[in-house]
C-alpha cells in the first residue's frame, strides 16, 4: 500500500536558520507529492506540490524536489521566520483511482525562535 | 462561501451517544472527503463523495460510522454509540474533482468522548 514517512519532531530552529524536513514515500503507480502546513488554530493548507519526477514545488520560500530514485520529497527553506512555526505534513496521491485521495505522514512540528 | 465550513468546532459526547458532524464545502466543489486525525498523527482517509455518490468508504473504521451527502453539497458524518477511541479531529475537505485538484480543508471538529 501507499505510505509516507517523515522525520519526527519537534524541530526547533533559530530565526534565519536553514530548514530541512525529510520525507520518503512508498507508492504504487506514479504518485503526486504534496506538503501541507497547519498553523496553530487553522486548517490544513496546501504549501506546495510536484506531480512528476524531478519537478520542484515552491511557495513562500519553501522548496521540495520530487526524487523518484530515492523516493523522497524533502522540504527545505533557506531562512526560516518565527511565522513559519507550524506542523508540516508530507502527503501523496497515487493517481490510480480516487481523485486527490491523500495519504499523509504523521507530521513534523517546527518551532522557530528569535 | 469563502472556505470549507465545519460545525460544531468542538463536541463532547458521553460514551454510547450518537453524534453528527456537518461539513459545508466550497460552492461548486464536486468532491468531498472526510478524514480522521488522532492526536499527534496525520489525517487518515475515511470516505469520499463525488457529488451525492459515495464512491469510496474503505477508511470508515466500523459500521458505527456513516456519512451522507444527499444533495451533493452539505455532508454529515454520523458516529453511532461513540467509543473513547473515536476521540479525534474530524476534517472535511473539498475539491473541484479533477485528478490533482487541490484539496481545501476545513478547520475540523474536535470530538472528545468521555
Amino acid at each position: 500500500g501507499n505510505s509516507v514517512t517523515q522525520m519526527e519532531g519537534p524541530v526547533t530552529l533559530s530565526e534565519e536558520a536553514f530548514l530541512t524536513i525529510n520525507c520518503t514515500y512508498t507508492a504504487t503507480g506514479y504518485p503526486s507529492l504534496f506538503w501541507y502546513v497547519q498553523y496553530p488554530g487553522e486548517g490544513l493548507q496546501l504549501l506546495l506540490k510536484a506531480t512528476k519526477a524531478d519537478d520542484k514545488g515552491s511557495n513562500k520560500g519553501f522548496e521540495a524536489t520530487y526524487r523518484k530514485e530515492t523516493t523522497s520529497f524533502h522540504l527545505e527553506k533557506g531562512s526560516v521566520q518565527v511565522s513559519d512555526s507550524a506542523v508540516y505534513f508530507c502527503a501523496l496521491t497515487a493517481n490510480t483511482g480516487t481523485a486527490s485521495k491523500l495519504t499523509f505522514g504523521t507530521g513534523t512540528r517546527l518551532q522557530v525562535t528569535l | 462561501g469563502a472556505g470549507v465550513s465545519q460545525s460544531p468546532r468542538y463536541k463532547v459526547a458521553k460514551r454510547g451517544q450518537d453524534v453528527a458532524l456537518r461539513c459545508d464545502p466550497i460552492s461548486g466543489h464536486v468532491s468531498l472527503f472526510w478524514y480522521q486525525q488522532a492526536l499527534g498523527q496525520g489525517p487518515e482517509f475515511l470516505t469520499y463523495f463525488q457529488n451525492e455518490a459515495q464512491l469510496d468508504k474503505s477508511g470508515l473504521p466500523s459500521d458505527r460510522f456513516f456519512a451522507e451527502r444527499p444533495e451533493g453539497s452539505v455532508s454529515t458524518l454520523k458516529i453511532q454509540r461513540t467509543q473513547q477511541e473515536d476521540s479525534a479531529v474530524y476534517l472535511c475537505a473539498s475539491s473541484l474533482g479533477q485528478v490533482n485538484s487541490p484539496l481545501h480543508f476545513g478547520n475540523g471538529t474536535r470530538l472528545t468522548v468521555t
